[in-house]
């Protein structure tokens, strides 16, 4: 069964740009979380995907958004980037009922 | 307020020499605490799920306990490739449900 994968792996943007980054859940999984990670604060939680609603959010401005499509995958925004915007972005899907989450191999932002 | 802190923050151990690592906790009730393992650049990969004290996983050299207070990560004998950052969350009953996650123990192995 393949796992959770993003894309793309790498992106370089400057300050004041926005960036999409997207994530496909393994197969059958409806739930989708997305976390930011960086040395000093580890994983942050940004916010929850289930059946197309947003079901939980995090403590992020509101620059930082998201949507799930019908199909699971899911997609988060960043508007304006700032320097402190520069992590790793994690996504995470997990099956309906579990509670264990399944990371993806995340995506490198860095923004200049 | 929902903590989770780990202990020590980095581990250097020889090969074959077993250690524990820690995790703490403070939540209003605990629905799951989660053990992931992560490599430099890669997601985290899951490694246990525990749900009540007393619980005890294992895997390979690895072996998670869980008391109401805390949970250890044991390693017998580890090897190089055992060389990784080891994640702790947990999932608390009230609220969103959401993980909580601590900064990490960064264990390396050396041959």
């Amino acid at each position: 069964k393949a796992g959770v994968t993003q894309t793309p792996r790498y992106l370089i943007k400057t300050r004041g740009q926005q960036v999409t980054l997207s994530c496909s859940p393994i197969s059958g999984h409806r739930s989708v979380s997305w976390y930011q990670q960086t040395p000093g604060q580890g994983l942050q939680f940004l916010f929850e995907y289930f059946s197309e609603t947003q079901r939980n959010k995090g403590n992020f401005p509101g620059r930082f958004s998201g949507r799930q499509f019908s199909n699971s995958r899911s997609e988060m925004n960043v508007s304006t980037l700032e320097l402190g915007d520069s992590a790793l972005y994690l996504c995470a899907s997990t099956l309906a009922g579990s509670d264990t989450q399944y990371f993806g191999p995340g995506t490198r932002l860095t923004v200049l | 307020e929902d903590q989770v802190t780990q202990s020590p923050e980095a581990l250097r151990l020889q090969e074959g020499e077993s250690s524990s690592l820690n995790c703490s906790y403070t939540v209003s009730g605990l629905r799951g605490l989660f053990w992931y393992r992560q490599d430099p650049g890669k997601g985290p990969e899951f490694l246990f799920t525990l749900y009540s004290a007393g619980e005890e996983k294992e895997k390979e050299r690895l072996k998670a306990t869980l008391t109401k207070k805390e949970s250890f990560l044991h390693i017998t004998a580890p090897k190089p490739e055992d060389s990784a950052t080891y994640l702790c969350a947990v999932q608390a009953t009230s609220g969103t449900y959401k993980y909580i996650f601590g900064t990490g123990t960064r264990l390396k192995v050396l041959a």
